[in-house]
């Protein structure tokens, strides 16, 4: 399996301010993901990150709140624009692959808005 | 009705107990089918995937059964180690998305 890091690991932030977070994968893929996981729940996809393309977003996820970049095929970046309490979550990317096309995740950014 | 769901748990067994965890999906069309399983303040890692024929790897058995839209994991001998949530993952196609996780299961295995 791929090799997936990210970075901030976490952050605290003020509301209003926007984080970006990095993915970065050791190996060339066709598609990432962008998944958010709120305190004592399941994951929830927000948008798949294409390259050289806009992102796909998910209902109840749009482009100006969630801006993703994929520049390439080993790096997408998301970012939290304008945060509120309410996206206090962990951030994971995934990939996906492996003989068994499932996907695979990075270590997650949790993100705190006070 | 959501689209994965599974036992609401938690579940606490003794050290050596075999334990099992279902999971119902709704969406027919579903193609592919994972276990994973996710520790405390840790990302989820893929334990197994299920495929219609049913499928073991060491101690943990999987099973599918498409008609009932129904799928189980079975862990045998539990060790302290296996505690975990354990996320039941269906996905209607086979390039990633559309990939829908469960709610989870949370074991505690207890000495």
């Amino acid at each position: 399996s791929a090799v997936i890091s990210q970075k901030p690991s976490r952050d605290i932030c003020q509301r209003g301010t926007s984080l970006t977070i990095q993915c970065q994968v050791d190996s060339q893929v066709t598609m990432m993901f962008w998944y958010r996981q709120q305190p004592g729940q399941s994951l929830t996809l927000i948008a798949t990150a294409n390259q050289g393309s806009e992102a796909t977003y998910e209902s109840g996820f749009v482009i100006d709140k969630f801006p993703i970049s994929r520049p390439n095929l080993t790096f997408s970046t998301l970012t939290v624009s304008n945060m509120s309490p309410e996206d206090s979550s962990i951030y994971l990317c995934s990939v996906q692959g492996g003989l068994q096309e499932t996907q695979y995740f990075g270590p997650g950014t949790r993100l705190l808005v006070l | 009705r959501k689209e994965v769901e599974q036992d609401p748990g938690p579940f606490n067994v003794p050290e050596g107990a075999t334990v099992a965890f279902n999971c119902t999906y709704s969406n027919s069309a579903s193609q592919s089918f994972f276990w994973y399983r996710q520790d405390c303040r840790k990302e989820p890692k893929l334990l197994m995937s299920v495929y219609s024929s049913g499928n073991e790897d060491g101690r943990f058995t999987a099973q599918l059964n498409r008609a009932s839209q129904y799928i189980s994991l079975l862990i045998r001998d539990s060790k302290l180690s296996d505690s975990a949530t354990y996320l039941c993952v269906v996905g209607t196609d086979n390039y990633g998305q559309n990939f829908v996780f469960g709610p989870g299961t949370r074991l505690s295995v207890l000495p």
